[in-house]
């Protein structure tokens, strides 16, 4: 089964919107993580969201987390080409197991 | 920032094969990791560490062996490999138990032809 999945398998929008990408998860949580997959890249974090917290900021990227319903949002505003990537949201439950999401793909167009 | 570096890139072998994945880290991180990451599945977890010697069991672990020979260096072995094999390997590193964050390498993509 899946323990944390993205709501959207792809989505696309012009270059200076915002989207918002939204995650749900099934298992206990320490922290809900965001992950940011480049074409021919490792993944790598964009922001980490603990347990306790609801809201978490990083330049144009902004989190959520509703642990009642188990879901987080990732949103990104005044996009840009470069943003042109998949995004996971992977939960962390503590014990060095982080179950990742299949991913959205995001393309900007320009 | 940390660096986590994957050998080779790029691999191919014939199904029966015998390959090895190298990764190593730079950053002294304690756990190191090994994910496969395939279309409609996501990443998941083959094999994991927490220093020198010590080996731990993921998610998919069957017909993979791992091995954690420094605390820089994690092998993955696919000893008699299959075309079920066939996808892209990330290993990743993290400093220490809780929450923390993953940095991954750039991958190795391994068909079994």
């Amino acid at each position: 089964s899946q323990l944390a999945e993205e709501n959207l398998w792809a989505l696309s929008v012009h270059e200076g919107e915002s989207v918002t990408v939204n995650c749900s998860y099934k298992t206990s949580i320490t922290a809900l993580q965001w992950y940011r997959q480049k074409s021919g890249e490792g993944p790598a974090q964009l922001i980490l969201i603990r347990s306790n917290e609801r809201e978490k900021r990083n330049g144009r990227l902004r989190a959520t987390l509703d642990t009642s319903s188990q879901s987080s949002s990732l949103s990104i505003t005044a996009t840009r080409c470069e943003d042109t990537a998949v995004y996971f949201c992977a939960t962390d439950t503590g014990y060095q197991n982080f179950y990742f999401g299949k991913g959205t793909s995001l393309t900007v167009i320009p | 920032e940390a660096a986590v570096t994957q050998s080779p890139r790029n691999k191919v072998t014939v199904t029966g094969g015998n390959v090895t994945l190298s990764c190593r880290q730079t950053n002294s991180h304690n756990y190191m990791y090994w994910y496969r990451q395939d279309t409609g599945h996501g990443l998941r977890l083959i094999h994991y560490s927490y220093g020198a010697g010590n080996l731990q069991i993921g998610d998919v672990p069957d017909g993979y062996k791992a091995t954690r020979t420094t605390q820089e260096d994690f092998f993955l072995l696919l000893e008699l490999a299959s075309p079920s094999q066939t996808s892209l390997y990330f290993c990743a590193s993290s400093d220490r138990q809780g929450i923390n964050t993953l940095y991954f390498g750039a991958g190795t993509r391994l068909s079994v032809l």
